[in-house]
């Protein structure tokens, strides 16, 4: 079946626009997680989701950047008057449960590289 | 300090080596992860393991709980294993969550 996708591929935008990034996680999964990689750094977790809901945010850098989840299934990540220090490749992931103890393997999207000018 | 720690950062091998890639991690874990990314592609899960050892083809992964340690081996190098391998941790974040925790990655280099 499909994976996951997100969209834009690229995106590159001027200082202080705002922009919004889409992710399609894997039909059925109820787990979706939002990473960023800035270059020079690793993966950071930004945000996850359990349905519609949102238990952890603790990984938003800002009040600038905020998401949501319609439906169970697709997500925006959404980022405000966007800073140069916001260019990296942002990355969606599923999984089928975060139940603990549970096969838990996240699927990854091939994310979008962001550009802030 | 980090939480995930891996070394080394680089690695370069001949084809045909046998290659170790290890992970420590100071957290409490419920599940790690290893994952490959390739230049310019996208990230492939390798292993979940929480004990133990896995096997698929030429990668093996084992985890000391005791030791927090994990290594990711790959028998009989060749050039196509090379990637920017990542450990990632599944912590026990008071059942809230079960982001990932990544460490800095590994960039395997096998010359053929």
């Amino acid at each position: 079946g499909a994976g996951v996708s997100q969209s834009p591929s690229n995106k590159v935008t001027e200082k202080g626009k705002d922009v919004e990034l889409r992710c399609d996680p894997i039909s059925g999964h109820t787990a979706l997680y939002w990473y960023r990689q800035s270059l020079g750094q690793g993966l950071e977790f930004l945000i996850y989701f359990q349905g519609n809901s949102a238990p952890d945010k603790s990984g938003l850098p800002s009040d600038r950047f905020s998401a949501e989840r319609t439906g169970g299934s697709v997500s925006t990540l959404t980022i405000q008057r966007t800073q140069q220090e916001d260019s990296a490749v942002y990355l969606c992931a599923s999984s089928q449960s975060r139940r603990q103890g549970f096969y838990n393997e996240q699927f990854f999207g091939p994310g979008t590289r962001l550009t802030v000018l | 300090k980090n939480e995930v720690e891996q070394s080394p950062q680089n690695l370069t091998a001949q084809e045909g080596e046998f290659i170790t890639i290890n992970c420590s991690y100071s957290v409490g874990i419920s599940a790690l992860h290893w994952l490959q990314q390739h230049p310019g592609g996208g990230i492939v899960s390798l292993f979940m393991l929480s004990s133990g050892k896995k096997k698929h083809g030429r990668l093996i992964a084992t985890i000391n709980i005791q030791e927090k340690h994990s290594s990711l081996h790959i028998t009989a190098s060749h050039p196509r294993d090379s990637a920017v391998y990542i450990c990632a941790v599944e912590g026990v974040w008071g059942g809230a969550t079960n982001k990932l925790i990544f460490g800095t990655g590994t960039l395997l280099a096998v010359q053929p």
